[in-house]
């Protein structure tokens, strides 16, 4: 158990509609990452904050966003869901911005039908 | 030039056999390459890293081989076993911006048979 905690585990949800991936990191991380994982393009880097603030985009989609919350935990919200943005999305967080180790938790699945 | 090439994507071995796990980069900003292991239904875990400033490090059967100048590094698992078997990213580090950003490989699926 890495410690970062993901709700929900699995997620179905149809074409155009709007969900909400919940991430709390471990105990004293400051960073969260969020990585969308789909078979034909792997570990795709989507966004990264540190305490509370934006620090690094990635791959993220327009229709897509997240922030950290003073508490720490994080949300990754997708919007207008296509077909395409069924994939397994995992939280990761390390202690600082540096992110030399990072924790991943185990993931959410999505899938857009 | 942020990308991390992983080869093969997919690799059986025996028992007690040898795993070689290659990847290759362009950015020569990277400056820390992680591996991580992956089983089915969880997340990536760090397995081993290394810095570009030593050419090996060993862990346990665990063994990054690193060549700074062909910009390569690989993962050798010795006596594989079958526990062994997931799916393997190799990622390379560097600091853009304010922060530490991680890219990964494509994955290698590992199968160790019995």
């Amino acid at each position: 158990d890495s410690g970062v905690t993901q709700t929900p585990k699995h997620l179905i949800t149809a074409t155009g509609q709007r969900v909400t991936l919940r991430c709390s990191p471990r105990s004293g991380d400051l960073s969260v990452y969020w990585y969308q994982q789909s078979l034909d393009q792997g570990l795709q880097f989507l966004i990264h904050y540190y305490n509370g603030e934006e620090r690094a985009k990635g791959n993220i989609l327009e229709r897509f966003s997240a922030q950290q919350f003073p508490d720490l935990h994080s949300e990754l919200n997708l919007s207008s869901l296509e077909l395409g943005d069924s994939a397994l999305y995992f939280c990761a967080s390390s202690v600082d911005r540096n992110g030399n180790t990072i924790y991943f938790g185990e993931g959410s699945w999505l899938t857009v039908v | 030039q942020q990308q991390v090439k992983q080869s093969p994507q997919s690799l059986i071995v025996q028992k007690g056999g040898i795993s070689i796990i290659n990847c290759a980069y362009e950015n020569t900003a990277f400056d820390y390459f992680p591996w991580y292991q992956q089983f089915p239904g969880k997340g990536p875990a760090l397995l081993i890293a290394i810095r570009p400033d030593v050419s090996e490090k060993k862990e346990g059967r665990f063994t990054i081989s690193f060549n700074k100048s062909a910009k390569q590094f690989s993962l050798h698992i010795m006596d594989s076993q079958p526990g062994d078997s997931a799916t393997y990213f190799c990622a390379a580090s560097t600091f853009s911006g304010s922060a530490r950003q991680l890219t990964f490989g494509s994955g290698t699926q590992l199968t160790v048979l019995p």
